[in-house]
């Protein structure tokens, strides 16, 4: 089965750089949502778009951005790259099932590293 | 806010023993609850999930049943296998009425299992 898809898989940028991750939902799925996990940690929710609209916003730095496209696939905009963003980045998609968004699938995530 | 509880560890069990990791939440609505794992390296699989209270979640030899009056989904399995090892996620998702909301987690509990 198809499953979601995460690009670039591994990142090294600078202090001060920017990055965009990209995430191509399951195929039908019209929800995704990004999240981070640092070393160790649990993953933090950091926002989610359902039909191309922001529809819930967790603890996304200011300096990050994030966006849906027509075509469902979203991206991740990180500027100003600071050390403590170095962690995998991970997007799940859902798609509404009776009325309901559940189950959040995710993908295989972009380690990020900040050097 | 909404939170997850569940023990740390690392547990570390011999194979073939009975495995149980406790998670316990808060919610302010009525949240769905859901078990996922995460494999070395890899992104997060769930594992299992349970909607409404009293529903027991089940999948590849593992449970957890949704326990309202205890507010608790503890994770339970008879038999565990080497390949079983993992980090394990218990999250929640409160769902307000169709948006997409971000999912809670857990801090994770290491599971090393021991031939």
């Amino acid at each position: 089965a198809a499953g979601v898809i995460q690009s670039p898989r591994h990142l090294i940028k600078e202090k001060r750089e920017t990055a965009t991750l990209k995430c191509y939902p399951i195929p039908r799925h019209d929800t995704v949502y990004w999240y981070q996990q640092g070393p160790g940690q649990d993953p933090q929710f950091l926002i989610s778009f359902y039909e191309k609209m922001q529809s819930d916003k967790g603890s996304i730095p200011d300096r990050f951005s994030a966006q849906q496209f027509s075509d469902y696939h979203s991206e991740l905009n990180m500027s100003s790259l600071e050390l403590g963003d170095s962690a995998l980045y991970f997007c799940a998609s859902s798609g509404r099932v009776e009325g309901s968004q559940e189950t959040q699938y995710f993908g295989p995530g972009t380690r990020l590293l900040v050097l | 806010g909404d939170s997850v509880t569940q023990m740390e560890g690392p547990v570390t069990l011999s194979e073939e023993a009975f495995l149980t990791i406790n998670c316990t939440y808060t919610a302010t609505g009525y949240p769905s609850l859901f078990w996922y794992v995460q494999y070395p390296g890899e992104g997060l699989q769930l594992l299992l999930k349970a909607t409404k209270a009293d529903d027991k979640g089940s999948n590849k030899g593992f449970e957890a049943t949704y326990r309202k009056e205890t507010t608790s989904f503890h994770l339970e399995k008879g038999s565990v296998q080497v390949s079983d090892s993992a980090v394990y996620f218990c999250a929640l998702s409160v769902g307000s009425g169709g948006g997409a909301d971000g999912l809670t987690f857990g801090k994770g509990t290491h599971l090393i299992i021991q031939p």
